[in-house]
């Protein structure tokens, strides 16, 4: 079965710093481009981060540049956001995103369920 | 920045109807346009995907049409569980954007 699974959201205070963790299961990680999409609370969807398979290649919005660094593991089929100087506008569910089809990067048939992040003192 | 915008935010349709949702981009996106459906509570779910082109496992009710700037999601025969926030994404250009959703409720 073809799975994402986030980890690693939680509270944290205006200034701090998070790590989420995406474990892939079910496909080829290693060969597909991967995002981070986010969603505060009662709003739409933000798309935040992207990560070409080989890891040379990656992407942020501008809301989130400088301070969050995308990332990740193809031996061990995880996908990373390092969050830092984290503001209440960080606030959001994130999902990481991708698809089946290695030809295919920039829109996601493959979601995670989505893991919190609270900022907030 | 691609800007896309979606219209209206909220649509009211009876059980049984067509819907027809809008998405504009600020420039040209070609077909590079997708839709999804979400349920509070859930992941987005693709839909829609080239304008035009239904994901694997989507029924015919959902359609999608459009190029350049102007796209529709039209859906026919409307059910409980089509009920749901929809939101449409372009993906020409980097930074990928989404519209800011229309939510489909029961009238």
């Amino acid at each position: 079965e073809v799975q994402l699974v986030e980890s690693g959201g939680g509270l944290v205070q205006p200034g701090g710093s998070l790590r989420l963790s995406c474990a892939a299961s079910g496909f080829v990680f290693g060969s597909r481009g991967m995002n981070w999409v986010r969603q505060a609370p009662g709003k739409g969807l933000e798309w935040i981060s992207f990560i070409i398979s080989s890891s040379g290649t990656r992407y942020y919005a501008d809301s989130v540049r400088g301070r969050f660094t995308i990332s990740r593991d193809n031996a061990q089929n995880l996908l990373y956001l390092q969050m830092n100087n984290l503001s209440d506008e960080d606030t959001a569910v994130y999902y990481c995103a991708g698809h089946d089809n290695s030809n295919i990067e920039r829109y996601f048939n493959l979601w995670g369920r989505g893991t919190l992040v609270t900022v907030s003192s | 920045e691609m800007v896309v915008t979606q219209s209206p935010a909220t649509l009211s349709v009876s059980p049984g109807e067509r819907a027809t949702l809008s998405c504009r981009a600020s420039h040209s996106v070609n077909s590079n346009l997708a839709w999804y459906q979400q349920i509070p509570g859930q992941a987005p779910r693709l839909l829609i995907y080239d304008a035009s082109r239904r994901a694997i496992g989507i029924p015919a009710k959902f359609s999608g049409s459009g190029f350049g700037t102007d796209f529709t999601l039209t859906i026919t025969s409307l059910q409980s569980e089509d009920f749901a926030d929809y939101y449409c994404q372009q993906y020409d250009d980097w930074p990928l954007t989404f519209g800011q959703g229309t939510r489909l409720e029961i009238k």
